[in-house]
C-alpha cells in the first residue's frame, strides 16, 4: 500500500524558514516524479512544483509564487522529499500536500496517491 | 483567480444526475488531458477522473468526465449523500509550463 506521511510544518514568522518532509512507502519511489501541492484555508488547490526521478534528469520545476525561495529535494536513500521553504510570506500560510506525479513523456496533472498533509503557518 | 473556471457551488438530491462545468483555454484543456478531484471535508484530495474520461480502481462508474475543445465535464449520476465534496478540475498548461487548477466546485447533496 502506498503510503506518504508529510511532517514539519508549524508556526513560523514572516521571513523565517521551514523544511517539510514527505517519508514514501509502498513504491519504488527511486522511480518516482513527485509533486507538491498545497491548500490555503478554505481556499482551492495550487501546484508548488515537482522533481523529477534521477533516471529522469531529478530536474525540479516550480510555481512562480514559489520559485527562487523553495527548493525541492529527494532521498533516494531515505525514501524520503523535502521542501525547503524560505523567505515565507503570510500567503505561503497553506497545507501542504506531497503526492506521487505521474508526469513522464507527456506532461500530467495526474497525482494518484496523497499525504494526509502538513500545515504551515507564516504569521508574525 | 483560478486560470481554469468553474462553478463555485453545484447541488441536487438523492438520485439525481448533477454535472460541474470546467473551462479554460487552448494551453490548458484544449491541448492536454484533464483530470478530476474529489475532496471530502477534512481530508486530502483523491483522483476521481484521469486523462478526461477514465476512472482509477475503486472509482464507482457513477463518476463519468467529458471533454470537449477547452471545456470539460464532471458527472455525476445516482447522487448519494457521501458525494458531498469539493471537486476540482486540473490540467497542464503549456504557455505557464506547469499544471492549473479549476477554483473548485463545492458539491452539496440536498
Amino acid at each position: 500500500e502506498v503510503q506518504l506521511v508529510e511532517s514539519g510544518g508549524g508556526l513560523i514568522k514572516p521571513g523565517g524558514s521551514l523544511r517539510l518532509s514527505c517519508a514514501a512507502s509502498g513504491f519504488i519511489f527511486t522511480n518516482a516524479w513527485m509533486t507538491w501541492v498545497r491548500q490555503a484555508p478554505g481556499k482551492g488547490l495550487e501546484w508548488v512544483g515537482r522533481i523529477k526521478s534521477k533516471s529522469d534528469g531529478g530536474t525540479r520545476d516550480y510555481a512562480a509564487p514559489v520559485k527562487g525561495r523553495f527548493t525541492i529535494s529527494r532521498d533516494d536513500s531515505k525514501n524520503t522529499l523535502y521542501l525547503q521553504m524560505n523567505s515565507l510570506k503570510t500567503e505561503d500560510t497553506a497545507v501542504y500536500y506531497c503526492t506521487t506525479d505521474n508526469s513522464g513523456v507527456i506532461n500530467r496533472a495526474e497525482w494518484d496517491h496523497w499525504g494526509q498533509g502538513t500545515l504551515v503557518t507564516v504569521s508574525s | 483567480q483560478s486560470v481554469l473556471t468553474q462553478p463555485p457551488s453545484a447541488s441536487g438530491t438523492p438520485g439525481q444526475r448533477v454535472t460541474i462545468s470546467c473551462s479554460g483555454s487552448s494551453s490548458n484543456i484544449g491541448s492536454n488531458y484533464v483530470y478530476w478531484y474529489q475532496q471530502l471535508p477534512g481530508t486530502a484530495p483523491k483522483l476521481l477522473i484521469y486523462s478526461n474520461n477514465l476512472r482509477p480502481s475503486g472509482v464507482p462508474d457513477r463518476f463519468s468526465g467529458s471533454k470537449s475543445g477547452t471545456s470539460a465535464s464532471l458527472a455525476i449520476s445516482g447522487l448519494r449523500s457521501e458525494d458531498e465534496a469539493d471537486y476540482y478540475c486540473a490540467a497542464w498548461d503549456d504557455s505557464l509550463s506547469g499544471p492549473v487548477f479549476g477554483g473548485g466546485t463545492k458539491l452539496t447533496v440536498l
